[in-house]
């Protein structure tokens, strides 16, 4: 199976802040991956799809990019209602997702 | 608008099977694949398998291949998921989940509330 490794596990940041999170396959996946974002009693939602297109509806301070085994997830300017948990899923070979990285505000 | 909605919560002793429905509405059932996912307590979102209501093609996860079954009724736009021989590691929310492209493979375009399956003696 293919690995899915996220970093950080959690993160604290100010409102405003630019915020990244990495997740790195241990294979090369191409560009088949995407990003979910999950709030509390929540089920997760689709924000970026294959690597870098953002879903219909979704704010464009949400961003990915990478390609590969190495991926990118960037909120421009951190919201309030950013808080969540953020995971990478690859489905180049059946499907996993990423540990998961919890945001909070700082 | 789409929209998947499970059956409710399960307590179920070790063992026991349990058996979640997904009623689907908003969209033609035929054209899409439905997955599984869980998530215990803690835990990572785990893929369990597919099913292409297209085609009837189905997929496991070798974790869960000998004691998982998806399965569905087109007249009812609806899918279901029996998992038996439950253990204490089972105790999940258990989601089902569409593809957003007509295909078995994709993004997970949108979520079933989710079931919580609790296993406990």
């Amino acid at each position: 199976d293919i690995q899915m490794t996220q970093s950080p596990s959690s993160l604290s940041a100010s409102i405003g802040d630019r915020v990244t999170i990495t997740c790195q396959a241990s294979q090369d996946i191409s560009r088949f991956l995407n990003w979910y974002q999950q709030k509390p009693g929540k089920a997760p939602k689709l924000l970026i799809f294959d690597a870098s297109n953002l879903e219909t509806g979704v704010p464009s301070r949400f961003s990915g990019s990478g390609s590969g085994t190495d991926f990118t997830f960037t909120i421009s300017s951190l919201q309030p209602e950013d808080i969540a948990i953020y995971y990478c899923q690859q489905y180049d070979n059946l499907i996993t997702f990423g540990q998961g990285t919890r945001l909070e505000i700082k | 608008q789409v929209q998947l909605v499970q059956s409710g919560a399960e307590v179920k002793k070790p063992g026991a099977s349990v058996k979640v429905s997904c009623k689907t509405s908003g969209y033609t059932f035929t054209r899409y694949t439905l997955h599984w996912v869980r998530q215990a307590p803690g835990q990572r979102l785990e893929w369990m398998g597919f099913i292409n209501a297209a085609n009837d093609d189905t997929r496991y996860s070798q974790k869960f291949r000998d004691r998982f079954t998806i399965m569905k009724d087109t007249s009812a736009n609806t899918a279901y998921m029996e998992l038996s021989s439950l253990r204490s590691e089972d105790t999940a929310l258990y989601y089902c989940v569409r593809v957003v492209y007509r295909s078995s493979w994709g993004p997970f375009d949108y979520w079933g509330q989710g079931t919580l399956v609790t296993v406990s003696s």
